[in-house]
């Protein structure tokens, strides 16, 4: 079965700092890999996803992620934070398709943005 | 867009209700998913459809059930509501194929009295 761990619940970085967010996965077969964002009080939002190709993907508002299959990991970076990006991280495996398929995801990361 | 909606952004119900959430999704998305998501736990699947009246148990299906009458609505059943079933419910939807993300509705705040 996979497995998501996201290192760190809660980060704290101040305004245009980097931003890195550390997930790794469990799988014994190539993954689907997803990033979603949670504000306050609202549903998940698609940040980016891995699914074949190029390792290095971009995503929206300044998001990107490189997985490395060596680390089994697939962390969210982001090189000048803004106070707009505080709000929940949550990183996700998808393996299969069809009926079998399910995403399971990691426990979260709350990114706090400081002054 | 994808557009899934969730009938209530915030519920309060009583223990010992029974309690309907629903969910409707406009893009003819054959899987739907209903979550909980409480603090430190992540999101928890609960139950899952891949078709009209076909349904599969998540990682925590026990006190709830679902209904899938329609291809765009799919419903989530708290048979005897309990304190314990306090949390934010989501509900998601996507195609068939694996690399396809999952879509997610703005959440239903469910608080048992």
């Amino acid at each position: 079965a996979q497995s998501v761990t996201q290192l760190g619940s809660h980060v704290s970085v101040s305004e245009g700092a980097l931003v890195l967010l550390r997930c790794n996965y469990s799988s014994s077969v190539p993954p689907y890999l997803f990033w979603y964002v949670q504000y306050p009080n609202q549903g998940l939002q698609l940040l980016l996803k891995y699914t074949t190709g190029a390792t290095l993907v971009k995503g929206i508002n300044g998001f990107e992620a490189e997985f490395k299959k060596s680390e089994t990991s697939f962390h969210l970076t982001k090189p000048s934070a803004h106070m707009s990006d505080a709000a929940e991280y949550f990183c996700a495996v998808r393996i299969g398709s069809g009926t079998a398929s399910k995403l399971t995801f990691g426990t979260g990361t709350r990114l706090q943005v400081t002054l | 867009d994808v557009k899934v909606t969730q009938s209530s952004r915030y519920l309060v119900k009583r223990t010992g209700e029974k309690v309907f959430l629903e969910c409707v999704q406009d893009m003819d998305h054959e899987n739907m998913f209903w979550y909980r998501q409480d603090p430190g736990l992540g999101l928890r699947l609960i139950y899952f459809s891949y078709d009209v009246k076909m349904k599969e148990k998540g990682d925590i299906p026990e006190g709830y059930s679902v209904s899938r009458e329609k291809k765009e609505r799919f419903s989530l059943i708290l048979e005897s509501a309990s304190t314990n079933q306090t949390s934010m419910y989501l509900c998601a939807s996507t195609v068939e194929e694996g690399y396809q993300p999952q879509h997610f509705g703005d959440g239903t705040r469910l608080s048992i009295l």
